[in-house]
């Protein structure tokens, strides 16, 4: 079955600096979601990407779908002690939404 | 709206007891799916549900049941509580793809339930 994986597990981020996190399926996938929950709180949706090569902006937040649609990724610029959770990225199969184990990110100010 | 409630937010329970996990929206949306959520394990799907009456298990069902006899409404019920139960419980809910181009999942707020 499909499985989605994401790396890094966690990531220790000082404020104002970049970081990205990746999401590979081991299989095409026909759309990716990404939702970040903050620490105690329940996940939110962020953005949906749909076609190969998508790219989508959030303010400080890039998100990429690959030309293979196999895989994703969300860059944050210029952290901020604001973005601290964790992303979760998560691809339909067969009518359900698999999600990835999540990426924990930490802000040093 | 409220959107998606979930009752209780904390929840004891001894191991071998019973009880059910409350969830609800007023959005009108078809689709429903429980997940638990454990550290390092992300969100992993217990059951769903596609429509009153339709429900179908995920990727972890073992121990749990549902029912879906109304749109707003989708109990997760436990049977025997184990310790390795005690997890984070969130209820979800979207429309289905029949009716809209996507299916972004509105979560609840989750209920953290502990088995001794």
């Amino acid at each position: 079955g499909q499985q989605v994986m994401q790396i890094p597990q966690y990531q220790h981020v000082q404020e104002g600096e970049d970081f990205t996190t990746y999401c590979n399926s081991s299989t095409t996938l026909s759309n990716i979601q990404w939702y970040k929950q903050r620490p105690g709180g329940h996940p939110v949706f962020l953005i949906q990407l749909v076609k190969s090569g998508e790219v989508k902006k959030q303010k400080r937040l890039t998100f990429q779908f690959g030309e293979a649609k196999k895989n994703s990724s969300l860059h944050i610029t210029a952290t901020q002690t604001t973005d601290v959770g964790t992303y979760f990225c998560a691809g339909p199969s067969w009518g359900k939404l698999q999600f990835g184990a999540g990426t924990q990110v930490v802000v040093t100010p | 709206n409220a959107g998606v409630t979930q009752t209780p937010k904390f929840q004891v329970l001894k191991t071998g007891q019973s009880m059910t996990l409350q969830c609800a929206q007023d959005m009108n949306h078809e689709y429903m799916s429980w997940y638990r959520q454990d550290p390092g394990m992300g969100l992993r799907l217990i059951h769903y549900s596609v429509g009153a009456g339709i429900t179908d298990q995920g990727e972890v069902p073992n121990g749990y049941n549902v029912s879906r006899s109304t749109t707003e409404d989708f109990p997760l019920r436990l049977l025997s509580a184990a310790p390795s139960q005690t997890s984070v419980y969130f209820c979800a809910s979207s429309y289905t793809e029949t009716q809209r181009s996507y299916n972004e999942q509105f979560f609840g707020p989750g209920t953290r339930l502990t088995v001794l």
